[in-house]
């Protein structure tokens, strides 16, 4: 148990729907990322945060949105879906900042999101 | 920009005979290195990591790396397959202006019994 937690684990929806995906950090942690993966495909970088506030923000499209709230969870929200956003979304953490750059990021299991 | 290559999609070796999973990377300065596991179905599990010191770095289920700088290298080795380490390997550095993890495009090692 890497001590990330996503929910939900699955989620089917409709294409046209707005979905949010949840992610709570390892206790500590400060730094929030979120990738996407789909199908045989690597990790794609989404956005991060760190202590509340976007940090890094990579192919993110404008449909997605996140923000990171005080008590330090995350949520993505993903609007006007697309059967091409089905994919895998992982949210991972670590303690975050300059001074810890030799940390590593734990990973959550997933949200396995399909759009039918 | 910073960045890792993993050149083999899929490295394919026979149980009990040592395995290598290769990744280069381009960073500015000292890099700060890691290798992540992903089963079906799963999160990525660390593995390993490389920030500074000895070469060979040691981790987790019998893995270990070595670090060389000349060669922008950080390769993945255990010196015997087992047909559980059958899964998807990624190869990730720091980006060190705003701590995220930037991965390869993963390896897949099949393990043959």
């Amino acid at each position: 148990d890497s001590g990330v937690t996503q929910t939900p684990k699955h989620l089917i929806t409709a294409t046209g729907q707005r979905v949010t995906l949840r992610c709570s950090p390892r206790s500590g942690d400060l730094s929030v990322y979120w990738y996407q993966q789909s199908l045989d495909q690597g990790l794609q970088f989404l956005i991060q945060y760190y202590n509340g506030e976007e940090r890094a923000k990579g192919n993110i499209l404008e449909r997605f949105s996140a923000q990171q709230f005080p008590d330090l969870h995350s949520e993505l929200n993903l609007s006007s879906l697309e059967l091409g956003d089905s994919a895998l979304y992982f949210c991972a953490s670590s303690a975050g900042g300059a001074g810890y750059m030799n940390t590593e990021a734990f990973f959550g299991q997933g949200t396995r999101l399909t759009v039918v | 920009a910073q960045s890792v290559a993993q050149p083999e999609d899929q490295v394919n070796v026979a149980e009990g005979n040592p395995l290598t999973v290769k990744c280069t990377y381009s960073v500015s300065g000292n890099p700060y290195l890691f290798w992540y596991v992903q089963y079906p179905n799963r999160g990525l599990q660390f593995l390993l990591k490389y920030i500074t010191g000895d070469n060979l770095v040691k981790g987790s289920y019998g893995f270990e790396a070595e670090f060389n700088k000349s060669q922008t290298s950080f390769h993945l080795k255990k010196p015997s397959a087992l047909v559980s380490d059958s899964a998807l390997y990624f190869c990730a550095v720091r980006d060190k202006n705003t701590d995220k993890l930037i991965f390869g495009t993963g390896t897949r090692l099949q393990v043959f019994p």
